[in-house]
């Protein structure tokens, strides 16, 4: 059973069109949410860390927000070089200090 | 943040031998790890490298096949031994402070022939 989930797969939008990416998990005692871009053939960037429900943090065009089961990584406004897969990782305390990743969103904004 | 560098970003490799990936961070570190991303797919953990003591491997991954030194703080090696063309994969060094965020190398590229 998958710990972290990521929807969609895959996400096309124009230039401009807002939209949001999913991260759901199961674990629990969760430590910490973690997102990361990663561009080809690059390690993973960090965005953001998220601790606790209500949450919000912002950067740029991104916003990511938590609840108890889930996270959105919202994007405004997107240009052609957001372009990217978007990781979502966990760290609960069942898990101890390690990250359970999901599978990622694969985002393509077109102009 | 923590910078981290990895060598070789690349490499080529006939089977049967084997590579020792380096990861540097640019301050001292509590924990460090090593992740496998095979083609396409997301991160898996294949060990928390410890300083002082001997990794310790996720299910699937063996101290033999992947072996790990930490002599330092700031430093790891990752070994992949004997390779074989399944082993072909990028391999990428992360490191952080406990709970806190973890920050990732820029991963070496493995292919084995």
């Amino acid at each position: 059973e998958d710990q972290v989930t990521q929807s969609p797969e895959a996400l096309r939008l124009q230039e401009g069109e807002s939209s949001s990416l999913n991260c759901s998990y199961t674990v629990s005692g969760l430590r910490g949410l973690f997102w990361y871009r990663q561009d080809p053939g690059k390690g993973p960037e960090f965005l953001f860390t998220l601790y606790s429900a209500g949450e919000e943090k912002e950067k740029e065009r991104l916003k990511a927000t938590l609840t108890k089961k889930e996270s959105f990584l919202h994007i405004t406004a997107p240009k052609p070089e957001d372009s990217a897969t978007y990781l979502c990782a966990v760290q609960a305390e069942e898990y101890g200090n390690k990250l359970v990743f999901g599978a990622g969103t694969i985002l393509r904004v077109k102009s | 943040s923590a910078v981290i560098s990895q060598k070789p970003s690349r490499d080529i490799c006939q089977r049967g031998t084997s590579l020792t990936i380096q990861c540097q961070v640019d301050s001292q570190v509590t924990m460090m790890f090593w992740y496998r991303q095979q083609p396409g797919q997301s991160l898996t953990l294949i060990a928390t490298a410890n300083q002082g003591s001997e990794a310790t491997y996720e299910s699937g991954f063996v101290i033999d096949k992947f072996p790990i030194s930490r002599p330092n703080l700031t430093f790891s090696t990752l070994t992949v031994s004997n390779m074989s063309p399944e082993d072909s994969s990028i391999y990428l060094c992360s490191a952080g402070t406990g709970t806190e965020t973890q920050y990732f190398g820029p991963g070496t590229r493995l292919l084995v022939l």
